[in-house]
């Protein structure tokens, strides 16, 4: 979910453990939707994406759930690796404003080795 | 290799004193974005440009400007009239059509002296 202020919602996994990270968006017009993987000091890793006409994507070792009744998306990464441990965002594009993404505020996850 | 290049990786500005992010991109993409992104939170859209010659204002615009001569270059200038220009700036690019993923660059990160 989201929170406000400065303090990200914190997801601690052991490795080897799946990780679901969840994410409530905002415009119900949304069509597009990406996660994005985001390391310290660098920019957003794009990691998968879909369109509203499906409710489910998979990719290697990760799986995008779409649930538009109740806007919310989902991020399973599975057999969470020490490598995955980042902030994780997801993005709606309204298709307005020439592709404009709206981020959310983001996860962090820490993997234990 | 393709890629979105950001530079300087570190920037410091003076009181009073305009200061200039280079982007530059070779993936041939139309379209390209800057975000800023503050301490645990999301990136906010500043300016975006869909073509040469022609740009937008985001959500946070005042006290910068952009410049779109250049396909692959898409320059954003943090003038003096932005009060607290201490963040993370990021640059992105896409085709710019509907459902497609945008590519970001590493970031520069803009300190007051």
């Amino acid at each position: 979910g989201e929170s406000v202020g400065l303090h990200l919602p914190t997801l601690s996994v052991q490795e080897g453990d799946n990780s679901i990270i969840n994410c409530a968006y905002s415009n119900s017009a949304s069509d597009y939707f990406i996660w994005y993987k985001q390391e310290s000091g660098k920019g957003p890793q794009f990691i998968i994406d879909i369109r509203s006409n499906m409710d489910k994507r998979q990719g290697q070792r990760v799986t995008v759930l779409l649930n538009k009744t109740v806007k919310h998306l989902s991020l399973q990464i599975a057999a969470t690796q020490p490598g995955d441990s980042a902030v994780y965002f997801c993005a709606e594009n309204t298709g307005n404003q020439g592709g404009k993404l709206i981020f959310g505020q983001g996860t962090e996850l820490s993997v234990k080795p | 290799d393709g890629g979105i290049t950001q530079s300087p990786k570190y920037l410091f500005r003076k009181e009073g004193q305009n200061v200039t992010l280079s982007c530059e991109q070779n993936l041939n993409h139309d379209a390209m974005y800057w975000y800023r992104q503050d301490p645990g939170q999301g990136l906010r859209l500043i300016y975006y440009s869909q073509i040469v010659n022609d740009f937008q204002k985001g959500d946070i615009a005042e006290g910068y400007s952009v410049s779109r001569e250049k396909k692959e270059s898409f320059p954003l200038t943090v003038t003096s009239a932005q009060k607290n220009p201490t963040a993370f700036y990021l640059c992105a690019s896409s085709l710019g059509q509907l459902s497609q993923p945008q590519h970001f660059g590493d970031g520069t990160r803009l300190s007051i002296l």
